[in-house]
């Protein structure tokens, strides 16, 4: 089991473009989520997605976009990059029904200039 | 809405000495609650939970955390530091219907002397 996996590691973008950050875990778990984690604020969540074709928001979802055609991928897209969204993001699955731990992936860390 | 306060931004502790770590937190209903850490440059673990029976809870690495509900807190402790151990360290509580939707806290950062 290769667990959550997140790609790219390290991104850099100017403002205004767009990119994609993956995320695939090959656990068969229903839920998925984003978070972006700040210093000093810990993690917050941006969307989630509690099984293939259902997605909602978070605390910060402004900016991002989510959609989940699979079990085993939460791709979030950037439409216009801004400063304000440079930050570590994490991505994390959990088994969904009823309480279980959330695993996450290594994170991916993104710059924009 | 639910929040998390972690009131210690940095802890130094020396090795072999022990550690306590404070969490608050405010939800309406019954929490859940979580404490995950943080390696450098790495994504974070779960250390131990809570969602009901007995409120002092065990985990993995030698951490245990004790849920109050009179005063809201989920204080992580270890009764001996290992330099391993330095890290930072994540309050989280859970809502929704499976406590999926997680809020965490700003974090601890643990610093270990030798």
């Amino acid at each position: 089991n290769a667990g959550v996996t997140q790609t790219p590691k390290f991104q850099v973008l100017k403002t205004g473009q767009s990119m994609t950050l993956q995320c695939a875990q090959d656990m068969n778990h229903e839920y998925m989520s984003w978070y972006r984690q700040d210093p000093g604020m810990g993690l917050r969540l941006i969307h989630y997605s509690v099984g293939a074709g259902i997605t909602d928001q978070g605390e910060v979802p402004n900016g991002y976009n989510v959609s989940r055609s699979t079990t085993e991928d939460f791709p979030l897209r950037l439409l216009s990059a801004a400063p304000s969204q440079t930050s570590v993001y994490f991505c994390a699955s959990s088994y969904g029904q009823g309480i279980y731990e959330q695993y996450f992936g290594p994170g991916t860390r993104l710059t924009v200039t | 809405a639910q929040s998390v306060t972690q009131p210690d931004i940095h802890i130094t502790v020396s090795e072999g000495a022990s550690l306590e770590l404070r969490c608050n937190y405010s939800y309406g209903a019954t929490p859940y609650l979580f404490w995950y850490v943080q390696s450098p440059g790495q994504g974070l673990q779960l250390l131990l939970k809570y969602f009901s029976g007995d409120t002092l809870v065990q985990g993995i690495k030698g951490f245990e955390a004790e849920f109050k509900r009179s005063q809201s807190s989920f204080n992580l402790r270890k009764p001996s530091v290992h330099w391993s151990d330095a890290a930072e360290y994540f309050c989280a509580v859970g809502a929704g219907a499976a406590g999926n939707k997680l809020t965490f806290g700003g974090g601890t950062r643990v610093l270990v002397k030798p």
